[in-house]
């Protein structure tokens, strides 16, 4: 099947770190741009980030630039997200997601379950 | 602008049409895509690049862009249809996507 599988939420202190994964299966990570979104329980979508299918290119969020870092390791058909400086405020479900194009427009064709992200002392 | 606003709720009947909005200034130069999210699961696109319905998306789903609004119509709306329901987009730089609030669709 063609799926994306989350990992590595969980609860952190304030100022602590975490690294999350999303495990590609059934497809070539390789050919794809790949974001993180999250969700605030009971609140809507947020994106967070982007990567280029060689790795070569990123883009962040405001609320998560400097302390959020987006990466790839297509040989391993995963995408990290590697998260410090936690925040309360960054407390949330993270999604990744697949970009596919079509006529020269990107949309998300496919998105892994969610992992959830608890920062609180 | 870099936002995308919604209509918070929207209600329609049983076997009705209803029609989500979404508007931003983005949308003139960006196509919009719209996605669906029961309670407890993960997003699933409904409509990708304006009008267009991923294989397994029943038919009753449509998407439409004009100027700088955006719509998804539900003809025939169904119970199974009740959902929050999202429409993303890029910004103004194109580099980042941006979503819309949400609007909660109730079906009576």
């Amino acid at each position: 099947d063609v799926q994306l599988v989350e990992s590595g939420g969980g609860s952190v202190q304030p100022g602590g770190s975490l690294r999350l994964s999303c495990a590609a299966s059934g497809f070539t990570l390789s050919g794809y741009w790949m974001h993180w979104v999250r969700q605030v329980p009971g609140k809507g979508l947020v994106w967070v980030s982007r990567i280029s299918p060689d790795g070569s290119t990123t883009n962040y969020a405001d609320s998560v630039k400097g302390r959020f870092t987006i990466s790839r390791d297509n040989a391993k058909n995963t995408l990290y997200l590697q998260m410090n400086s936690l925040r309360a405020e960054d407390t949330a479900v993270f999604y990744c997601g697949r970009r596919s194009v079509h006529g020269g427009n990107w949309y998300f064709d496919l998105w892994g379950r969610g992992t959830l992200v608890t920062v609180s002392s | 602008s870099s936002e995308l606003t919604q209509d918070p709720a929207v209600s329609v009947a049983l076997g009705q049409t209803v029609r989500i909005t979404c508007q931003g200034d983005s949308l003139r130069t960006y196509s919009a895509s719209w996605h669906q999210q029961k309670p407890g699961q993960a997003p699933v696109v409904v409509i990708y690049v304006e009008n267009n319905r991923p294989s397994g998306i029943p038919d009753r789903f449509s998407g439409s862009s004009s100027g700088n609004t955006a719509s998804l119509t539900i003809t025939g709306a169904q119970a199974e249809d009740e959902a929050d329901y999202y429409c993303e987009s890029r910004d103004s730089s194109g580099t980042r996507l941006i979503f819309g609030g949400g609007t909660k669709l109730t079906v009576l």
